[in-house]
């Protein structure tokens, strides 16, 4: 069974360039969560949804971030304008459900760099 | 504003040693505490712990949680060089699927 599917795996852009990453989460999944790694920070909570409809966005860290889940296979994360400070790992999961028993299978990634 | 403290930050062993890892939490209405792996890429799930004092075992790996002290460790026995990683830790909230994670730690195991 394929995985969490995310695009591009890599991603090099300047500074005021928009930027749009994509997620497929696992084929039946209903929960789909957006994280953001880096050293200083750790792996943070951006955004998560449940049935296609966002649940707690408290962690997107600006109006320039925005996320979408049109359907239940399908998510983006975009930045505009993007900005250095938003060079990260950003990862995409997804759960069977949203309840609390539910785990979360983390995608390979985007590495992001803002130059 | 929910809180998970990992320690050691990094640690550096031989093959064959014993770890323990570290992970306290402060988490609003907590309902469980999550271990993960993360290798080169993404993280992979290792254990989930709800209940105070009962251990969970997969091979050499085991982890269990104190509810009174809110806080878990991990013990890793016979390392590997494969054990290399980074460990993370997340607690999760009551009714929800949010997690807050830990800053982790970094483990290298030398031949």
């Amino acid at each position: 069974d394929a995985g969490v599917i995310q695009s591009p795996r890599h991603e090099v852009t300047e500074m005021g360039q928009e930027v749009t990453l994509r997620c497929k989460p696992i084929s039946g999944h209903n929960s789909l969560f957006w994280y953001r790694q880096t050293m200083m920070r750790g792996l943070e909570l951006l955004i998560y949804f449940n049935n296609n409809v966002p649940i707690d966005d408290s962690g997107m860290p600006e109006d320039r971030f925005s996320a979408k889940m049109p359907n239940a296979s399908f998510s983006t994360l975009k930045i505009q304008p993007s900005e250095p400070r938003d060079s990260a790992v950003y990862f995409c999961a997804s759960s069977l459900g949203g309840g609390e028993w539910e785990t979360q299978y983390f995608g390979p990634g985007t590495r992001l760099l803002v130059l | 504003e929910d809180k998970v403290v990992q320690s050691p930050l990094s640690l550096v062993v031989h093959e064959g040693d014993t770890v323990t890892l570290n992970c306290s939490y402060e988490v609003t209405n907590f309902r469980s505490l999550l271990w993960y792996k993360q290798e080169k890429k993404a993280p992979t799930f290792l254990f989930m712990l709800t209940s105070s004092g009962i251990e969970k075992k997969s091979g050499r790996l085991s982890s269990i949680l104190d509810k009174k002290e809110l806080s878990s460790i991990l013990n890793i026995t016979a390392t590997q060089t494969g054990d290399s990683a980074i460990y993370l830790c997340a607690g999760r909230v009551a009714a929800g699927n949010k997690l807050t994670f830990g800053g982790g730690t970094r483990v290298l195991v030398k031949p």
